[in-house]
This record gives C-alpha cells, structure tokens and sequence, in this order.
C-alpha cells in the first residue's frame, strides 16, 4: 500500500520556468492537499480539493495553480518559478476535509535559482 | 491575523511525561484539533485528535479545556525516538475560514 506519492522528489529550477508537481494517492481518499514547508517553519496550506471537482485556496496560494485530475491525483503548477518558492512541498490526502486524519507524501525538495 | 501558536522547543529525559500546548483562539466551532509528528526529511504523521476533553490512544493523550482555545498533547514516558517536530493543526476563523497548522514545537529527548 504505497499511500501518497510525491514526484518528483527533489527538482532544481531556474527563475521563471514552469513545472508541475504530481500527487496520487491510494486510499481513496476524498479530500488532497498542498502544503509548503520552509526551513525552520511550520506547514502552510497552498491549496485543498475537500472532494473532486472542487479546489479552494489556503492560506498561501499566489504562484500557484492546482488540478485535481481525478479522485486519485492532485497536481500543483508554478507557472513562472520564484526563488521565493523554494521550499519543500508535501502533498497529503484524508477521508474527508477538515475532520479527518491526514496522510502526507514524503515531499518534493525545490530549489529555484 | 488568525494564528495557532506554540512553544518553540522543549528538552526531556527518556522516561518522563512531555506535555506540549498549542494555542488557538479563533478555532472554528465545528472543527477538530488534530496533531502530526514529523521527522527529518520526512512528511508529518498522525498522532491523535479531538473535539474536546480528553482523548488517548496507544501513543498519546489530548487534553481540551471547555472553551476549546487552546489544547495539550501529552506524550506518556518519551523515549529517544520521540525526537520529533510536533504540530497541532486547526480550522480558524478570524474573517475567513483558514485551516492552519501551528508554529510547531521542536522536543529533543536526552538520554
């Protein structure tokens, strides 16, 4: 049961180049998730899909754009890189949104240069 | 600003009883306080959540007092592997709904 998969895992970009994240998950979970981790820092919510069909922001969305493709996977775009979004990002699935107990990928390490 | 906070780091001996607070003012009514694990260069993990009072599982207790704006995990005889990064998270609401993790709280366990 592999859970939630991240890809890549690490990704080196230059500034204002574009890439896309990819998230799938196997638990047939309703509701993903995009959070962003920075060095020292807690996790802040890019965006959510609480089911499919639905995306809503977080608390830090600018930059960003998201798919929920299908029940399984939720993507996450950077139209134009930032040095500003280096971070580690971790996508995560539930049951449900917001009661429900999280399972997190292991995280994709981005680097913009 | 909404903001869910808590206490930076905390050092214990293996053995004894962690207990870590989160405080979270604007908690939206209906939401649930939950807290995650994370380990270097990993994702968070689940550990326990709840509505209010007390909750315990295998691994952990959460204590919510009545007016639900702050909550305590509480961790029974740490070990060396409790070394972790430890997270509450909450939905608040301070003008919008925001579903916030907290500042998280560094615990080293010392031999």
């Amino acid at each position: 049961n592999a859970g939630v998969t991240q890809t890549p895992k690490f990704q080196v970009l230059k500034t204002g180049q574009s890439m896309t994240l990819q998230c799938a998950q196997d638990m047939n979970h309703n509701s993903m998730y995009w959070y962003r981790q920075d060095p020292g820092m807690g996790l802040r919510l890019i965006y959510y899909s609480a089911s499919e069909g639905t995306t809503d922001k977080g608390e830090v969305p600018n930059g960003y754009n998201v798919s929920r493709l299908n029940k399984r996977e939720f993507s996450l775009r950077l139209e134009s890189a930032a040095p500003s979004q280096t971070s580690v990002y971790f996508c995560a699935s539930s049951e449900w949104h917001p009661n429900t107990e999280a399972f997190f990928g292991q995280g994709t390490r981005l680097t913009v240069v | 600003l909404a903001k869910t906070t808590q206490p930076i780091s905390m050092d214990s001996y293996e053995g004894q009883e962690v207990n870590i607070t989160c405080s979270h003012n604007n908690i939206a009514t209906n939401d649930y306080i939950t807290w995650y694990q994370q380990f270097p260069s990993q994702g968070p993990r689940f550990i326990i959540q709840g509505y209010k009072t007390k909750v315990t599982n295998e691994v952990a207790s959460l204590f919510i007092p009545a007016d639900r704006k702050s909550s305590t995990l509480s961790l029974p005889r740490v070990s060396l592997s409790d070394t972790a990064v430890y997270y509450c998270l909450v939905g608040v609401t301070s003008g919008t709904y925001k579903y916030i993790f907290g500042t998280g709280t560094r615990l080293k366990v010392l031999a």
